[in-house]
């Protein structure tokens, strides 16, 4: 079975903080995936990850950056963290392993809610 | 436009009772897949079916069957004899690749399904 696991599902940092959410698969998956949930807006692309320290922008980038430096590592980081970035992050993944695999199924880690007061 | 519509936001059924969730995609690809992800209270998005674009044949697992239709562009989810476990945020997704090659899932706002004993 897919595993993908996120390091925290709670955390509350304080406005002006930088944030790091830590995100690993051991699938040996060559996508990965960062997005925010909100009440009323579902999933929202925040980045994407095609290969090692490979990233594409998604829908709302602003505010975050990432990082990959290993295969099975994806981070998210809020560079100073906002109260409009209080909100649920999912990670996910999936294969990628051929022209063939654009949009497979992406697999989602167990979510981190976090609060920024 | 390349969007998901889940018209019903949120409904309440009783125990047994049959539940069909609607989704509704556009797009102008000829290629894309169509996804179903259940997000039960745990809060991990958990996948449970994958069809592609020339595939119209309606699918069924166990009390899950799904049918899409290309003429309406509609991939409806029905539960059959529903159970309390089935109690969940249910998502309907857009799978298709953007100009620029990479692959983007596009997500509806999701469905909030109550089962009550």
């Amino acid at each position: 079975d897919v595993k993908v696991t996120q390091s925290s599902r709670y955390l509350v940092k304080r406005t002006g903080e930088k944030v790091f959410l830590e995100c690993v698969q051991d699938m040996d998956h060559e996508n990965m995936f960062w997005y925010r949930q909100d009440p009323g807006l579902g999933l929202r692309l925040i980045y994407f990850s095609y290969d090692v320290k490979m990233k594409e922008k998604g829908d709302i980038p602003e505010g975050y950056s990432v990082s990959r430096e290993k295969k099975e590592r994806f981070s998210l980081i809020l560079e100073s963290a906002s109260t409009n970035q209080t909100s649920m992050y999912l990670c996910a993944s999936s294969t990628g392993a051929s022209s063939g695999s654009v949009t497979d199924t992406q697999y989602f880690g167990p979510g981190t809610r976090l609060t920024v007061l | 436009a390349q969007k998901v519509t889940q018209a019903q936001t949120e409904i309440s059924v009783v125990e047994k009772e049959d539940v069909t969730l609607d989704c509704v995609y556009e797009t102008r690809d000829t290629t894309y897949y169509l996804f179903w992800y259940k997000q039960p209270p745990s809060g991990e998005l958990v996948f449970l079916i994958r069809r592609n674009s020339f595939d119209e044949q309606n699918e069924i697992s166990g009390r899950y069957s799904w049918n899409f239709q290309k003429s309406t562009s509609s991939f409806n989810f029905t539960i059959t004899a529903s159970q309390v476990v089935d109690s969940a945020v249910y998502f309907c997704a857009l799978g298709l690749v953007t100009q620029g090659g990479s692959e983007k899932l596009v997500f509806g706002k999701g469905m909030k399904l109550t089962v009550n004993p």
